[in-house]
């Protein structure tokens, strides 16, 4: 199994540019979440699912949009970069409803 | 709604033993989670407590108290790869169940 994968690893943006960032697993996994990382703020939420065709809200969504077509990749989609978006985006799976969550490996993002 | 605090920063020498500690104040929760996360990777799961009382995996070990709002993680043994940031978080009881976290501490291990 690949586990969760992400792409891109790195990717510089101007303010006002649009993008996706891509997130998949293999494992089946009900549960994904997508979390920025800033360094003294921990992670935090942004869009989680717990399923196909399931999306919500977390701590810090606005900006951001998200779907989950299939139970597989839960894309994160960038409206209308801003700096403050420059941060590392982790997309995260989990089976059970309080499990463990898999990390994929993240994506760096500066806006400029 | 949860608060989770940590400390920032801690140092320790290779071969000894620390403890980070973790608190919080919450409505509820399922349970607690520890996670280790190395410099420019992602988080990766060390342990999930439940019930109240120490877990042991090896060298690491983790500890909850529900009725003093309170958690720590214990490592022996301490090696140098152990350098780290290790994040506490909350799984709460009601809504998505969706880890919160803490904001990390990171652990300096020196020779």
């Amino acid at each position: 199994n690949a586990g969760v994968t992400q792409t891109p690893k790195f990717q510089v943006l101007k303010t006002g540019q649009s993008m996706t960032l891509q997130c998949a697993q293999d494992m089946n996994h009900e549960y994904m979440s997508w979390y920025r990382q800033d360094p003294g703020m921990g992670l935090r939420l942004i869009h989680y699912s717990v399923g196909a065709g399931i999306t919500d809200q977390g701590e810090v969504p606005n900006g951001y949009n998200v779907s989950r077509s299939t139970t597989e990749d839960f894309p994160l989609r960038l409206l209308s970069a801003a700096p403050s978006q420059t941060s590392v985006y982790f997309c995260a799976s989990n089976q059970d409803r309080v499990g463990e969550q898999y990390f994929g490996p993240g994506t760096r993002l500066t806006v400029t | 709604g949860q608060n989770i605090d940590q400390p920032t920063e801690m140092t320790a020498t290779e071969g000894a033993i620390v403890q980070i500690n973790c608190t919080y104040q919450t409505s509820g929760f399922n349970g607690l989670f520890w996670y280790q996360q190395h410099a420019g990777e992602a988080p990766t799961f060390l342990s999930y407590n439940v019930l109240d009382g120490l877990e042991e995996k090896g060298r690491f070990s983790s500890f909850l108290s529900r009725s003093k709002g309170y958690s720590y993680l214990l490592l022996k043994e301490l090696q140098m790869k152990d350098s780290a940031s290790y994040l506490c978080a909350l799984s709460p009881s009601g809504g998505s169940y969706i880890p919160t976290f803490g904001r990390g501490t990171s652990l300096i291990v020196h020779p």
